[in-house]
């Protein structure tokens, strides 16, 4: 069974530094991988994929992930995070390309200082 | 609408009582999912839909679990004899037929949260 793991439960960042989100995943096939983003009381807003091809992937909000088989990590990034880009996200793994279930990890919640 | 909703936004009920939880996805998508949220556990799948039958219910808890999706639209959960570890984040999301040629995102409502008493 597939497997994501968030190591970071909680990130602060000053606004206008970089970011990085960790995530790594246990499958034993080529995954399905996404970045999901849950503002307060929102839903999940899909932020980026990846199924195959070039490995840096790139996804709304000016985020970008890397996929590295040799790591099992899609590992989440944002060159100068914006306070707006203060949530919870989610890294997820699907095993198809199909109508299939995701799987999430705990998720990390990022808070941005002034 | 345009995207995925959900009914109620918040519900508070006594332990032992049944709820019912609705999901209206987008329209013209066949797929339909449960998801639930919670403090300890995370984001759990709980059922899959395909049009109106379910083919990976693995994901609820108990048989106190069920739902049900008439005319490939919309989906209830219903939980009965509710417990207080059934308070949670109940979110729904839908996706494309799998033959329309596109990757199949799954879009999300905004979810019900449960409070159970």
């Amino acid at each position: 069974a597939q497997s994501v793991t968030q190591p970071d439960i909680h990130i602060t960042v000053s606004e206008g530094a970089s970011l990085e989100l960790r995530c790594n995943y246990s499958y034993g096939a080529t995954p399905y991988l996404f970045w999901y983003v849950q503002s307060p009381g929102q839903g999940l807003q899909l932020l980026l994929k990846y199924f195959s091809g070039d490995t840096l992937v790139q996804g709304i909000k000016g985020f970008e992930a890397e996929f590295k088989r040799s790591q099992s990590s899609f590992n989440l990034r944002k060159p100068s995070v914006h306070w707006s880009d203060a949530a919870e996200y989610f890294c997820a793994v699907r095993r198809g390309f199909g109508n299939e279930k995701l799987t999430f990890g705990t998720g990390t919640r990022l808070t941005i200082i002034p | 609408g345009a995207g995925v909703s959900q009914s109620p936004s918040n519900k508070v009920t006594e332990k032992g009582k049944d709820v019912e939880l609705r999901c209206d996805p987008i329209s013209g998508h066949t797929a339909l999912y449960w998801y639930r949220q919670s403090l300890g556990q995370g984001l759990e799948f709980l059922i899959y839909f395909q049009g109106n039958s379910a083919p990976d219910k693995s994901g609820l808890p108990s048989d106190r679990f069920s739902a049900e999706r008439t005319g490939g639209s919309v989906s209830t959960l219903t939980i009965q004899r509710t417990q207080q570890e059934d308070s949670a984040v109940y979110l729904c999301a839908s996706s494309a037929s799998p033959n329309s040629g596109r990757w199949n995102e799954q879009f999300f409502g905004p979810g019900t949260r449960l409070t159970v008493l």
